[in-house]
């Protein structure tokens, strides 16, 4: 079975370019979300989405981040313009959006390694 | 408040030796979910084990088993047999119902260095 998938892998860009992020989640599920990972912060939540409608984006850091999830199998992350302060590593992980979510289990992306110059 | 917290930020362990790694966690929902990641120097995210509240037996999984006290409020991952491959960051993690749809509160993770 095919996990979450995320693209791309590794990107490098310069300070005022536009980066946009990927995410495929698993089939079936039902919540995405997007979290960042830098040493001083440790992991955050940005964004998370239930049936394709954005839930809660108070982690989002500023007006620079923007997602989106325009069907259940693809969601994007985009950061226009990206700043050196942007780097980090960046996930998006999904889970079935059970009823009772003290029951569901988030699945992780191998991660986008973020890096602005 | 912090919902979770790892004390340790690092450990080290002898392979093939036992290890526990601390998790306590804060919440007044009856109904919540503990859950235990590893990401190692590669970087994914991999999920562990998990043990909801109302479970009355300790959660496990092979090797790893959670230590689950309800009234202390503590959810301790222990490795047993630890491997090299066993290094690596670990994370502790919590869905109550007051997460609307499943939001995950996480620990700053504690370091495993597993030696030879």
């Amino acid at each position: 079975d095919a996990g979450v998938i995320q693209s791309p892998r590794h990107e490098v860009t310069e300070m005022g370019q536009e980066v946009t992020l990927r995410c495929k989640p698993i089939s079936g599920h039902n919540s995405l979300f997007w979290y960042r990972q830098t040493m001083m912060r440790g992991l955050e939540l940005l964004i998370y989405f239930n049936n394709n409608v954005p839930i809660d984006d108070s982690g989002m850091p500023e007006d620079r981040f923007s997602a989106k999830m325009p069907n259940a199998s693809f969601s994007t992350l985009k950061i226009q313009p990206s700043e050196p302060r942007d780097s980090a590593v960046y996930f998006c992980a999904s889970s079935q959006g059970q009823v009772d979510p003290s029951t569901d289990t988030q699945y992780f992306g191998p991660g986008t390694r973020l890096t602005v110059l | 408040a912090q919902k979770i917290t790892q004390t340790q930020p690092g450990m080290f362990v002898q392979e093939k030796e036992a290890v526990t790694l601390d998790c306590t966690y804060d919440t007044s929902d009856p109904s919540y979910g503990l859950f235990w990641y590893k990401q190692p120097s590669s970087g994914e995210m991999i999920f562990l084990i998990y043990q909801g509240s109302y479970d009355q037996q300790n959660a496990t999984e092979g090797r790893y088993s959670l230590n689950f006290q309800k009234a202390r409020k503590s959810a301790n991952l222990v490795i047993s047999a630890s491997q090299l491959g066993d290094s690596a960051m670990y994370f502790c993690a919590i869905i109550d119902r007051g997460s609307t749809l499943g939001r995950l509160y996480f620990g700053r993770g504690t370091q495993l260095t597993v030696w030879p």
